[in-house]
């Protein structure tokens, strides 16, 4: 059975970093594409980055370009988020999620992990 | 970057009742298109892709279609548990945008 579990949020003050982790249980982790996708309490979902099986195509929202960055560990099973000068507007829950296929487009996303939170606070 | 127009923004109906939902892209994506379901406090979950395939485990009460710019989810005899936000995304380009969300409540 597929499970993603993140992990790393928490409260930070703005300008500020943090590190998300996702750990993959159930697939092996290096054969899909992953991304990361943020909602702010209330509102709607926002794809925030993905990266291809192989770290070779990386994509960011335009709202988070050169502030995050995204990274896997396959041998770990792992999926990372470094995020950087962090913003009040960044506060929202951070899912990550498994794509179906190896790219970042085409797909879907087929599994999504519960989420954590991040709070950027002074 | 692609846009997603989801209509209408809420909607309320019976158990039983047909419902549709439609999403509009910004320019044409083919049938690079996918419906999830985000049922309260929980993550999103995969309903159909490609426009119009059924996800595995997913009831056949649900219905995509379209192509291009216009998609349609269409609900049939809905059901207590459908209460939730559908959200459609593309999957056509970067960055994979999500419509705003339709919250659809079960009188």
């Amino acid at each position: 059975e597929v499970h993603l579990v993140e992990s790393g949020g928490g409260l930070v003050q703005p300008g500020r970093s943090l590190r998300l982790s996702c750990v993959a249980s159930g697939f092996s982790l290096d054969d899909y594409a992953m991304h990361w996708v943020r909602q702010v309490p209330g509102k709607g979902l926002e794809w925030v980055s993905g990266i291809s099986w192989n770290s070779g195509s990386i994509g960011y929202a335009d709202s988070v370009k050169g502030r995050f960055t995204i990274s896997r560990d396959n041998a770990r099973n792992s999926l990372y988020l470094h995020m950087n000068t962090l913003r009040p507007e960044d506060t929202a829950l951070y899912y990550c999620a498994k794509d179906r296929g190896t790219g970042l487009v085409l797909y879907y996303f087929d599994y999504w992990g519960q989420g954590t939170l991040v709070t950027v606070s002074s | 970057d692609i846009q997603m127009t989801q209509s209408p923004s809420s909607l309320s109906a019976s158990v039983g009742d047909r419902v549709a939902i439609t999403c509009r892209a910004s320019q044409s994506i083919s049938v690079y298109l996918n419906w999830y379901r985000q049922k309260a406090g929980k993550a999103p979950e995969l309903l159909l892709y490609a426009a119009s395939t059924l996800q595995s485990g997913v009831p056949s009460r649900f219905s995509g279609s379209g192509s291009g710019t216009v998609f349609t989810l269409t609900i049939y005899s809905l059901q207590p548990e459908d209460s939730a936000i559908y959200y459609c995304q593309q999957s056509y380009s970067i960055p994979r945008t999500f419509g705003q969300g339709t919250k659809l409540e079960i009188k």
